[in-house]
């Protein structure tokens, strides 16, 4: 079955600067990559993603970028804000299997 | 309706109580799934339902019972909890098959068992 990977496990960083957290995957068929933000006692809420016919994708600050080859994916963070301060999940999966999530990256931006 | 809605939002029981986790989707979606979320971990699966036949367990004690009345329902039945069972439970559902991208996943319910 599919394994995810993420690090690194807590980011800190200042508000302006750039984060960027990484996943690796283990299955070569998983063709489906989200991100998932999750504030303290909210449930999760999908912020990005990508299907592995695309190698970047953007949405204003937030972006991702999948290396098949290589099988691993990134979230990439620029001019950071305070409210990005969460906790984040990427995750994969082969289109109609179920997700599996990367154990979470703790983001602190700092003003 | 592009919802997972899950009811309820809140659960308090005790530890000899019965009680049920509700989850209803009318997106059309033939595949669905629990997963149990503790506190700043990631979700872990426990059961998926694919065209509403149990597809995978993963190894979740008899003490939580699923269930799928029809495509558009999915219950979690819950029997003699332990503290321990404490966590968010999120339902979530896909289009199903293998051109069914993409994911949508209900609020949870948050449950405390004391």
């Amino acid at each position: 079955g599919e394994n995810v990977e993420q690090h690194p496990s807590t980011l800190s960083v200042q508000e302006g600067d750039s984060a960027v957290i990484k996943c690796t995957y283990s299955d070569s068929a998983s063709n489906y990559f989200p991100w998932y933000k999750q504030e303290l006692g909210k449930g999760s809420q999908l912020i990005i993603d990508i299907r592995s016919n695309v190698g970047e994708k953007k949405d204003q600050r937030i972006a991702v970028t999948l290396n098949k080859t290589a099988k691993h994916f990134s979230l990439h963070i620029t001019e950071t804000q305070p409210e990005d301060s969460a906790v984040y999940f990427c995750a994969a999966n082969q289109a109609g299997t179920a997700l599996i999530f990367g154990k979470g990256t703790t983001l602190s931006v700092s003003s | 309706d592009t919802e997972v809605t899950q009811t309820p939002k809140h659960l308090v029981m005790g530890m000899t109580n019965k009680k049920s986790l509700k989850c209803e989707q009318h997106m059309g979606h033939r595949a669905m799934y629990w997963y149990k979320q503790k506190a700043k971990k990631p979700p872990e699966l426990m059961f998926v339902y694919s065209y509403e036949k149990l597809s995978i367990n993963e190894s979740v004690p008899s003490r939580f019972s699923p269930e799928c009345p029809n495509s558009s329902l999915l219950n979690l039945h819950l029997h003699a909890l332990q503290p321990e069972d404490s966590a968010l439970y999120l339902c979530a559902s896909s289009p199903g098959g293998r051109g069914g991208f993409g994911y949508t996943f209900g609020s949870g319910t948050r449950l405390t068992v004391v």
